[in-house]
Parts: structure tokens; C-alpha cells; sequence
């Protein structure tokens, strides 16, 4: 089946820098989403992308979808302690997502 | 968006007994899905939940061990049947609301003993 790789594992940062995250996949995918997930919770989608090169932000979130359509990246610039969670990439074909294995993002106040 | 709610929010179970977990979303959806969270890990898709027919199951999923049921638009109910420990997991109700556009209910979190 599909699968993703998604780097890093996880990211331990100070305040105020910046976040870069990545997936890549042998497949192509119509459609990438972000989500975050912080403890006790669902994840929840930041952002979606839905055409090949296309660079779309939210707040200090901005995301890539790769021009091969097989990647996907996701920066969060000037982080801030809330930041703190678990970030899935997913892949989306016909309705149907297949996610990453998640980076898990710790910010030092 | 879709606000999605789930019952229960948690419990502790007994191997061998069933628990029925429910999902209510505040519009009507065409596509909701039910996922397996492990502790630490990804999220994999058990089924898709369709309406007015039997659920679409993924492969390593059956519907004995998981039936689903979706009577209408805006709720489903995912079994876990004759549950063991390998079974403590969170479980995800998720909806699709157009093209690319999926949400996640906050899932309930079960510990099965």
C-alpha cells in the first residue's frame, strides 16, 4: 500500500526558531494535509493543499505541495511554546488519506 | 468545517466484552471514517462508514471484530467486539466535507484489561 516518510522523528527547539518537517512518498497524492495533535485530543488540520507547487500559509504555518507530487513540507516560523504537539502529514486519493508517522515538536521557552 | 463529537470520551474495559463507540457530527457528511491511534503511532483507517450500506473495511480489519453502523448523515457507531488488551487503543471518528477537506472527532481513548 501507499506509505509516507516523514522527518524528523522529532525536533527539540528553542523559542523563536524556526521548523522545518517533510514527507515523502513513492506515490503521488492529489491532495496533502497538516494536522496537529496535542495530548487527549484529535488531530487537527492546519492546512490544506490541493495543486501540484502550490504554497499556501496559516498564521506562522506555511506548506508545500512537492511539484512531483510525491512530497510535502511544512515550516512554522518563530515557534512559540504552544507549538508543542505532534504534527501528521497525510496524503489524500480519492477521499481516502494515508498518513505519516508523525514529528513530534518540543519547544524550550 | 464539521464539529464532530464522541461517546464516550474514555473507558475501561473487560477482555471478552464489547464496547460501541459513537460519533455526531453537527452537519451532514457524505464520507465519515472510523481510525486506530496506538499509543505513539500513526493513525490507521479501519473502515469507511457508508450510509445505507454495509461498511468498506481495510485490509487486517473485519466486521466481526469491528461492525459499524451509519443510519444517516451525521452519526455512526463503531463496535469493538470481544475486545483483548492489543485492542487499548484510540479510536477516531473523521469526516470528509469536500475535496481534500477530512477532520477528526477527539477520539476515545480505551483500555482494555
Amino acid at each position: 500500500g501507499q506509505q509516507l516518510n516523514q522527518s524528523p522523528q522529532s525536533m527539540f527547539i528553542q523559542e523563536g526558531e524556526d521548523v522545518s518537517m517533510n514527507c515523502t512518498s513513492s506515490s503521488i497524492f492529489n491532495t496533502w494535509l497538516w494536522y496537529k495533535q496535542e495530548p487527549g485530543e484529535g488531530p487537527v488540520l492546519l492546512i490544506a493543499l490541493y495543486k501540484a507547487g502550490e504554497l499556501t500559509s496559516n498564521g506562522r504555518l506555511t506548506a508545500q505541495f512537492g511539484i512531483t507530487r510525491k512530497d510535502s513540507f511544512l515550516n512554522i516560523s518563530a515557534s512559540i511554546p504552544s507549538d508543542v504537539g505532534i504534527y501528521f502529514c497525510a496524503g489524500q486519493n480519492a477521499g481516502k488519506s494515508t498518513f505519516g508517522d508523525g514529528t513530534t515538536l518540543t519547544v524550550k521557552p | 468545517s464539521a464539529v464532530i463529537s464522541q461517546k464516550p470520551s474514555r473507558d475501561i474495559c473487560q477482555r471478552g466484552t464489547s464496547l460501541t463507540i459513537q460519533c455526531q457530527v453537527d452537519s451532514q457528511v457524505t464520507m465519515m471514517f472510523w481510525y486506530r491511534q496506538q499509543p505513539g503511532q500513526s493513525l490507521t483507517l479501519i473502515a469507511t462508514a457508508n450510509q445505507g450500506s454495509e461498511a468498506t473495511y481495510e485490509s487486517g480489519f473485519v466486521i466481526d471484530k469491528f461492525p459499524i453502523s451509519r443510519p444517516n448523515l451525521t452519526f455512526s457507531t463503531l463496535t469493538v467486539s470481544n475486545m483483548s488488551p492489543e485492542d487499548s487503543s484510540i479510536y477516531l471518528c473523521s469526516v470528509a466535507t469536500g475535496v481534500g477537506t477530512q477532520y477528526f472527532g477527539p477520539g476515545t481513548r480505551l483500555l482494555v484489561l
